[in-house]
């Protein structure tokens, strides 16, 4: 069975940092691109960052791009977005997705973490 | 960037209704299109991909369709536990972008 367990979320100051963390399990990660979304509080869905599953590609959207870094450890079977200069407009929760399709990142997102809250606030 | 226009933002159907949730992208995107269906404090779950393919274990009352670049998820025969929010996506490139959803109430 497919887990994907994110940690790592919390209350933070804005212009801080942290680190979110997804454990994945149930499937041969080093296979698969890895994905995070996040969601504001009663907001739609907003694609973050997502990286191929060597690691050697990685795309973000433009509001977090040079503050948020996706990375992975696939001997460690996790998956990682650190996020640093955050803004209030980074509150969200964070889920890692990733497809039943192995090989490419963009796809469709078939398995979803619980999510991980991060506010931003002072 | 690829813009998903998502309608209605929001429905009341009955029990038994046929309901159908509209997405038009702003530019080709293929069938590079799925489907999610989102309940209140919980992960969004996968029900269509590639446009019209249904997801394992999602019921047959579910449908997508494609006209162009007018993507529609259709729900046949609606049950209380079909409440929830809908959201489209495309996967044709990046940046990947959802629609702004819909919430759909069970009267």
């Amino acid at each position: 069975e497919v887990q994907l367990v994110e940690s790592g979320g919390g209350l933070v100051q804005p212009g801080r940092s942290l680190k979110l963390s997804c454990a994945a399990s149930g499937f041969t990660f080093s296979n698969y691109g890895m994905h995070w979304i996040r969601q504001a509080p009663t907001k739609g869905l907003e694609w973050v960052a997502s990286i191929s599953p060597s690691g050697g590609s990685t795309y973000y959207r433009d509001s977090v791009k040079g503050r948020f870094t996706i990375s992975r450890d696939n001997a460690k079977s996790t998956l990682y977005l650190q996020m640093d200069s955050l803004r209030s407009e980074d509150t969200a929760t964070y889920y890692c997705a990733t497809p039943d399709y192995p090989g490419i990142t963009t796809t469709w997102f078939a398995y979803w973490g619980q999510g991980t809250l991060v506010t931003v606030s002072s | 960037d690829i813009q998903m226009t998502q309608s209605p933002s929001s429905m009341s159907a009955s029990l038994g209704d046929t309901v159908t949730i509209n997405c038009l992208a702003s530019q080709d995107i293929g069938n590079y299109l799925s489907w999610y269906q989102q309940k209140p404090g919980k992960s969004p779950k996968l029900m269509i991909y590639g446009a019209t393919n249904l997801e394992d274990g999602v019921p047959s009352r579910f449908s997508g369709s494609r006209s162009g670049s007018d993507y529609s998820l259709t729900i046949n025969s609606l049950g209380y536990d079909d409440e929830g929010i809908y959201h489209c996506h495309q996967y044709y490139e990046y940046p990947l972008t959802f629609g702004s959803g819909t919430k759909l109430e069970i009267k």
